[in-house]
């Protein structure tokens, strides 16, 4: 089976501006769940989305949102870029919503100037 | 919301030893635990996971060890080998009962580098 992939891979955006992520889980998961990684913070917990419905959502501001499409992909959508927000952009996904086993893509590495 | 800890930040071993990386959680709804291994600019990937109803799990030189009244697992790697050079993470997640879903909640990493 092909891994989780997710697009663009990399991109460089000014402050103000808004970007969106895209993820592919792999065939037949119906979790994805998104992530964001930083020097400082580390690994931290955005939102999850399962059967097109966000289930649990990390502390992150409104700005960051997402959504989950019928066959399972999901984008994530950051607006008003700050330059806080440069990061490496995680997805994750699982069988089902649940304490279930989470395969990573490689990430979007988003820059902001 | 749930917190765990991770120590030590860097291990440095000698080819062959063996590494201890150590974790604790807060939460006790928390019922699984997985361990990451990601080298420097790829995707974390999952190397051992153990559920809060097994107190250890081996695979091969990697294991985990559980301990749900102390609220601790540590990752155990034997025979080190270079190729085990990475940033390890360990999570927790408490699953749907409590809300928790597929969330996972990591600790801050450990940096082990394997010398020859």
């Amino acid at each position: 089976k092909a891994g989780v992939t997710q697009t663009p891979r990399y991109l460089i955006k000014t402050r103000g501006q808004q970007v969106t992520l895209s993820c592919s889980p792999i065939s037949g998961h119906r979790s994805v769940s998104w992530y964001q990684q930083t020097p400082g913070q580390g690994l931290q917990f955005l939102f999850e989305y399962f059967s097109e419905t966000q289930r649990n959502k990390g502390n992150f501001p409104g700005r960051f949102s997402g959504r989950q499409f019928s066959n399972s992909r999901s984008e994530m959508n950051v607006s008003t870029l700050e330059l806080g927000d440069s990061a490496l952009y995680l997805c994750a996904s699982s069988f089902t919503h649940g304490a279930e086993t989470q395969y990573f893509g490689p990430g979007t590495r988003l820059l902001v100037l | 919301g749930e917190n765990v800890e991770q120590h030590p930040s860097t291990l440095s071993v000698q080819e062959g030893d063996s590494a201890v990386i150590k974790c604790t959680y807060s939460d006790s709804a928390s019922n699984y635990f997985p361990w990451y291994k990601q080298e420097l600019g790829k995707r974390p990937q999952l190397i051992i996971d153990i559920r809060s109803n097994v107190g250890e799990k081996k695979d091969q030189r990697i294991a985990v060890t559980l301990n749900k009244t102390a609220k601790h697992f540590s990752l155990h790697i034997t025979e080190t080998q270079p190729e085990d050079s990475a940033v390890y993470f360990c999570a927790a997640s408490s699953g749907v009962v409590t809300g928790g879903g597929n969330k996972l909640t990591f600790g801050t990493g450990t940096q082990l580098k394997v010398e020859l």
